[in-house]
């Protein structure tokens, strides 16, 4: 089946530092790639889609400046979150669409001290 | 855009029990209809779907109903057991077309208690 690997799965930085997560469709090139954060006992919200080779789309009040996504391959896409702040605290989750449907990674816990 | 609306937010069964989640959706483009199950700090696992050329599906204990008229869709899960303790997400996609992406209802924390 159709796997997605993202990396890290914690980390921890000072605030102002920047993090970069990357997502990769291991076994299947992935059209589209989407990025979600979600807080303590929520759903998942939907930050951004991505197209290979192209700008990322972001959801209405996300900061495209603040979450940088690059989608540079049809099996890689990362977010960079970069100065970040202790709100930025949070559970990110990326997905990638292929032949197989929608499959999630098993996400990164950003914690900004 | 889309809106996803989920209930119970919390519900509690006893083991061997069955186990009801509701949801409704607000765009009637959408077409395709997942459930997720998420453990504590983990990602999502797709564990049924449904499309909206579909009224109901059904993998062991676990099934799916649509009613594409009514814009609702719910998980059934029967025989429940502890391992099924965790928390469950419907969501709604439009696939093949300019918003296709996943968005997700709130999530329903299911308990089954020995």
């Amino acid at each position: 089946g159709a796997v997605v690997s993202q990396h890290p799965s914690w980390v921890i930085c000072k605030s102002g530092t920047s993090v970069k997560i990357e997502c990769r469709s291991l076994d299947f090139q992935a059209t589209t790639m989407f990025w979600y954060r979600q807080f303590p006992k929520q759903s998942l919200m939907l930050m951004a889609t991505s197209n290979e080779g192209s700008k990322a789309t972001y959801e209405q009040g996300v900061e495209k400046d603040k979450f940088l996504i690059n989608h540079a391959s049809l099996t890689l896409s990362t977010l960079t979150v970069t100065s970040a702040h202790p709100e930025d605290s949070s559970f990110y989750i990326c997905s990638a669409s292929g032949l197989y449907g929608y499959t999630f990674g098993s996400g990164t816990r950003l914690t900004v001290v | 855009g889309e809106n996803v609306e989920q209930h119970p937010s919390t519900l509690s069964v006893q083991e061997g029990d069955s186990a009801v989640i509701k949801c409704t959706y607000s765009d009637s483009a959408s077409n395709y209809f997942p459930w997720y199950k998420q453990e504590l700090g983990k990602g999502p696992q797709l564990i049924i779907d449904i499309r909206s050329n579909v009224g109901e599906k059904k993998d062991q204990r676990i099934a799916v109903t649509l009613n594409k008229t009514a814009k609702h869709f719910s998980l059934h899960i029967t025989e429940t057991q502890p391992e099924d303790s965790a928390v469950y997400f419907c969501a709604a996609s439009q696939v093949g077309t300019s918003y296709d992406k996943v968005i997700f209802g709130p999530g329903t924390s299911l308990s089954v208690i020995p």
